[in-house]
């Protein structure tokens, strides 16, 4: 079976302009979570969503938003990017939210770099 | 404030030794606490986790022991391999929350010497 996908692999971008990563579950996981990695640190949360609700909200300023889909893909959004938005973007699936147990499952990442 | 505090940074140890990393977390709230390997490159992979109510978990050469009054725990690799070179990352979350953000330390880098 296919794990956790996302694209793009790989994104640049300038300061103040958008952009828009997604993310593939593995199949039959109904909940993504988006984390931010910024070099040498630990993920830090940022969405979690379930049955296309957002269910959690990290630390992160309102021009992060992010949806997800009828088929549990998910999109996170960033609007008017800052230097600081570098980092690598990892989005993790699991089963579903009853239980807090449930193993998160994280893609490879999107590496996304502001000039 | 950090919630997870993790150490050593990095650690290099001889093929055949003993790996130890620790953690220490500060919400008394968190009642699950897995442990992540990440290559380069790669996105974070669960490699054990362990709940409360027990003081220490083995699978293979991976051991997590856990102190509860301390609030603290520990990732112990046997018998180490070059292939077991990687950055760790201690993480803890509260299964009863809303809900079931991981809340990272800040990770250890782990090189083992062939």
């Amino acid at each position: 079976d296919a794990g956790v996908t996302q694209s793009p692999t790989h994104l640049i971008k300038t300061r103040g302009q958008h952009v828009t990563l997604r993310c593939s579950p593995i199949s039959g996981h109904k909940s993504v979570s988006w984390y931010q990695q910024v070099l040498g640190q630990g993920p830090q949360f940022i969405f979690q969503y379930y049955e296309k609700e957002e269910r959690g909200r990290g630390n992160f300023p309102d021009r992060f938003s992010a949806r997800q889909f009828p088929n549990y893909s998910s999109e996170l959004n960033v609007n008017a990017l800052l230097l600081g938005d570098s980092a690598l973007y990892l989005c993790a699936s699991s089963l579903s939210r009853v239980r807090g147990t449930d193993t998160q499952y994280f893609g490879p990442g999107t590496r996304l770099t502001v000039l | 404030q950090q919630q997870v505090k993790q150490s050593p940074q990095s650690l290099i140890v001889q093929k055949g030794g003993i790996s130890i990393i620790n953690c220490a977390y500060e919400n008394t709230a968190f009642d699950y606490f897995p442990w992540y390997q990440q290559f380069p490159g790669k996105g974070p992979a669960l490699l054990i986790a362990i709940r409360p109510d027990v003081s220490e978990k083995k699978e293979g050469r991976f051991t997590i022991s856990f102190n509860k009054s301390a609030k603290q725990f520990s990732l112990h690799i046997m018998d180490s391999q070059p292939g077991d070179s990687a950055t760790y990352f201690c993480a803890a979350c509260n299964s009863g929350g809303s809900n079931y953000k991981l809340t990272f330390g800040k990770g250890t880098l782990l090189t083992v010497n062939p």
